[in-house]
Parts: C-alpha cells; sequence; structure tokens
C-alpha cells in the first residue's frame, strides 16, 4: 500500500529563512504527488503537484518541490519564509485508480519573527 | 471561484446517536469523498464515490457509514450510531477526474 512520511511534527523557521519540509513516499506505481497547506479554520488548499513530466515542480506563495525517484522523495522548499506561512503542511501520494490520497502526518511549521 | 462547502462547521452529539454531514462539492466535479482526521493524527480516507455509487472505501467506513448524493448537489456522510472514536475533523472533497482534489473546510464532529 502506498504511504507517506513527514518527520518532525512541529518546525520552526526564523523569517526569510528557508523553509524545507520533507517528504518520503511509497508506493508500487509510479505516484501522483501533492502538498497541501492548511491554514487554521480552513480546508485543505493545493500548493502543488507532480503527475508526470519536469520533477521540479513550482506552486503558489513561491513553493517548489522536487521529485526524486531514487530517494522516494517528494521534498517542500521555499528560500525564504513569510510570516504568512505559518500553517500546517500535508504531503500525499493518490493511490489506485480513483485517485485515493494517502497523507503524511503533517508539519505544523511556526514562522519566528 | 468554486469552491466545496460543508455545514455544519461543528457538530456536537450525543453517543448512539446518527449524525449527518452535507457537503456541495463543486458543480461540475464527478467525483467525491470524504476523509477525516482524528486530532493529533493523519488525514484518512474514508471514501470515495462516483457515478452515484461507491467506488471504493476504507476499512474505517463500516456498515455505521454511508454516503449518499440524494438530489444531484449535495454529498451527505451518515453515522448511524456515533462512537467516542468517531469524534474527528471530517473534510468532503471532489475532483473532475483529473488528478486535483478540492477540499471543503471541514465539519468538527465531538461525540460526547
Amino acid at each position: 500500500a502506498q504511504s507517506v512520511t513527514q518527520l518532525g511534527s512541529h518546525v520552526s523557521v526564523s523569517e526569510g529563512a528557508l523553509v524545507l519540509l520533507r517528504c518520503n513516499y511509497s508506493s508500487s506505481v509510479p505516484p501522483y504527488l501533492f502538498w497541501y497547506v492548511q491554514y487554521p479554520n480552513q480546508g485543505l488548499q493545493l500548493l502543488l503537484k507532480y503527475t508526470t513530466g519536469a520533477t521540479l515542480v513550482k506552486g503558489i506563495n513561491g513553493f517548489e518541490a522536487e521529485f526524486k525517484k531514487s530517494e522516494t522523495s517528494f521534498h517542500l522548499t521555499k528560500p525564504s519564509a513569510h510570516m504568512s506561512d505559518a500553517a500546517e503542511y500535508f504531503c500525499a501520494v493518490a493511490t489506485g485508480g480513483n485517485n485515493r490520497l494517502a497523507f503524511g502526518k503533517g508539519n505544523q511549521v511556526v514562522v519566528i519573527p | 471561484e468554486p469552491e466545496v462547502t460543508q455545514t455544519p462547521s461543528h457538530q456536537v452529539t450525543q453517543m448512539g446517536q446518527e449524525v449527518i454531514l452535507r457537503c456541495v462539492p463543486i458543480s461540475n466535479h464527478l467525483y467525491f469523498y470524504w476523509y477525516r482526521q482524528i486530532l493529533g493524527q493523519k488525514v484518512e480516507f474514508l471514501v470515495s464515490f462516483y457515478n452515484n455509487e461507491i467506488s471504493e472505501k476504507s476499512e474505517i467506513f463500516d456498515d455505521q457509514f454511508s454516503v449518499e448524493r440524494p438530489d444531484g448537489s449535495n454529498f451527505t456522510l451518515k453515522i448511524r450510531s456515533t462512537k467516542l472514536e468517531d469524534s474527528a475533523m471530517y473534510f468532503c472533497a471532489s475532483s473532475d477526474g483529473l488528478d486535483e482534489q478540492f477540499f471543503g473546510p471541514g465539519t468538527r464532529l465531538t461525540v460526547l
């Protein structure tokens, strides 16, 4: 079964510093990979996705992620953190013909002024 | 911009009671999903629905759960006899069948 591992439930980053959130997946078939963000009291919003093609994908709010098949990874980065980036971030892999999503446990990002 | 909506935002119920959580998916979408997130745990898949029938369900989705699309716009999740462990945030999502699922804001269910 497909699965996702996100380490470190809480991540603190200084404003202006690099944001790096790690995601490793397990999949028996070529995966579709996603990063979602959840702001307080809101639903899950898609940041970016990888399906096929270019392995470096760019998303909203300056985030990007790189699919590395050899490392089974899809890490999320942003060069310079902003206070508005404080939120919970979920990595997910699509599984099965109905594209059911398997999520990681999430990273709560805190941005320190 | 079209969005998925869910009602109510918070539902409190007594153990053993039935609850119905409601979702209005994006209008031209054909695939519908329910997920849940128990506090402090992963978001978990419950069920997917297409062409007026369940297309896939997880082991969590037992006989206490049912889904319905009663009127062509709403998509509901019913829990027949709630248990304490059903307390969670329930998310509805919809898709046009490509790759992205669009999520609603969630319903927080509290079972006392």
